[in-house]
């Protein structure tokens, strides 16, 4: 199984300013992805984190609102750019195994936009 | 536009019943159906079904998926206060391993 971290697990952010997620998998993983489960809600994919690449961007939401790099096959980062009370959600970061027979999640990172 | 139903969304048993939770789908290009269990933050992996009519066993929790009529159950048997959590089902499309997931099913056990 993978074993995935994030950073931060949780942040209490101020109107207007960005945040940087960071999700580090301990094996190298081809299919790496951000999902934002909103309080009370289930979880929606924000984007597909593509290595060498840009991101591919699910409907509703945009490069500019939600940066991605992945620089390598284990490493990505989600950013939430000049953020909004509405932002404040679960950021989850997801990854295929390398048997194709699971998705794994990280702890996810709680953030609360005041 | 793909789509995730689960049902019931919330259920409230007591220690030691069976529960039956259900999930269906409309989805294009299907690849598998995952179940997945949230008590705080992350989902916890419970299952992945590709294959019609093959109950995966995990315990006292089993799911099987029907293909045709699309739509999978995911049954806890001897029901415990640590069963109590949020089960999600998830479908994976062939394209890229997106998961799509329903609203959720709210599953709370009481002594």
């Amino acid at each position: 199984s993978a074993v995935i971290s994030q950073k931060p697990s949780r942040d209490i952010c101020q109107r207007g300013t960005s945040l940087t997620i960071q999700c580090q998998v301990d094996s190298q993983v081809t299919m790496m992805f951000w999902y934002r489960q909103q309080p009370g809600q289930s979880l929606t994919l924000i984007a597909t984190a593509n290595q060498g690449s840009e991101a591919t961007y699910e409907s509703g939401f945009v490069i500019d609102k939600f940066p991605i790099s992945r620089p390598n096959l284990t490493f990505s980062t989600l950013t939430v750019s000049n953020m909004s009370p509405e932002d404040s959600s679960i950021y989850l970061c997801s990854v295929m195994g390398s048997s194709g027979n699971t998705i794994y999640f990280g702890e996810g990172s709680w953030l609360t936009v005041v | 536009e793909d789509k995730v139903v689960q049902s019931p969304l919330s259920l409230v048993v007591h220690e030691g019943d069976t529960v039956t939770l259900n999930c269906s789908y409309e989805v294009t290009n299907f690849r598998s159906l995952l179940w997945y269990k949230q008590e705080k933050k992350a989902p916890t992996f419970l299952f992945m079904l590709t294959s019609s009519g093959i109950e995966k066993k995990s315990g006292r929790l089993s799911s099987i998926l029907d293909k045709k009529e699309l739509f999978s159950i995911l049954n806890i048997t001897a029901t415990q206060t640590g069963d109590s959590a949020v089960y999600l089902c998830a479908v994976e499309e062939t394209s890229g391993s997106r998961l799509t997931f329903g609203e959720g099913t709210q599953l709370t056990v009481n002594p």
